[in-house]
């Protein structure tokens, strides 16, 4: 029963370095989303994935990049990280586009020096 | 920018007592959704209220929502400690282009 499944928990990073954050759901669910999470800024989504072979930006994409490698995985990578980019990141998915209900998985908490 | 924003920002209750939260928000909705946050999790589904809904009820807790306010309540009744987190609204807007959007989060603490 793993739901939705972000590798990796941590990671620090030097500023300039690239990594990619991971994010695999086992539901079956068309549509996927990077949102980051920063003291007192709330939730703010970055990319989203609403169905296989798509992705749109969201509110905050600079600096991003993601891949819908296939239904079940979404990859979100930093290029050139910057400390700004400091935060966490959480990997959700829902049934369908405009379903409702977001499945969360459990963050990865960058930190960018 | 957030779409909902939730009122109070920190809540703090004795056990036993009930917590009411609110949510504002800014355009037309299709739904509103209530997500709970453990301290350093990830964010659990509690409940969905439709636009053409005006009250929900799940085991205690209980939402409403005031479309010509923009507005939304949850109520968690009889709190117990294990209620402490963050509670967050997300609303997904009319007019075909659905993309969740939160608002900042209360901060909800229950002193056993």
């Amino acid at each position: 029963n793993a739901g939705v499944t972000q590798t990796p928990k941590f990671q620090v990073l030097k500023t300039g370095q690239s990594m990619t954050l991971q994010c695999a759901q086992d539901m079956n669910h068309n549509s996927m989303y990077w949102y980051r999470q920063d003291p007192g800024m709330g939730l703010r989504l970055i990319y989203y994935s609403a169905s296989e072979g798509t992705t749109d930006k969201g509110e905050v994409p600079n600096g991003y990049n993601v891949s819908r490698l296939n239904k079940r995985e979404f990859s979100l990578r930093l290029e050139s990280a910057a400390p700004s980019q400091t935060s966490v990141y959480f990997c959700a998915s829902s049934p369908q586009w405009g379903a409702g209900e977001l499945f969360f998985g459990e963050g990865s908490r960058l930190t960018v020096l | 920018s957030q779409q909902g924003e939730e009122d109070p920002q920190a809540l703090s209750i004795q056990e036993g007592e009930n917590a009411t939260m609110n949510c504002s928000y800014k355009t037309s909705i299709n739904n509103l959704q209530w997500y709970r946050q453990n301290s350093g999790r990830g964010l659990v589904h509690l409940i969905l209220i439709r636009s053409n809904e005006r009250e929900k009820h799940s085991g205690r807790l209980r939402v409403t929502l005031d479309t010509s306010k923009k507005s939304s309540s949850l109520l968690i009744t009889a709190s117990r400690a294990a209620d402490t987190a963050s509670y967050f609204c997300a609303t997904g807007s009319s007019g075909g282009s659905y993309i969740p959007t939160f608002g900042r989060g209360t901060s909800l603490i229950v002193h056993p």
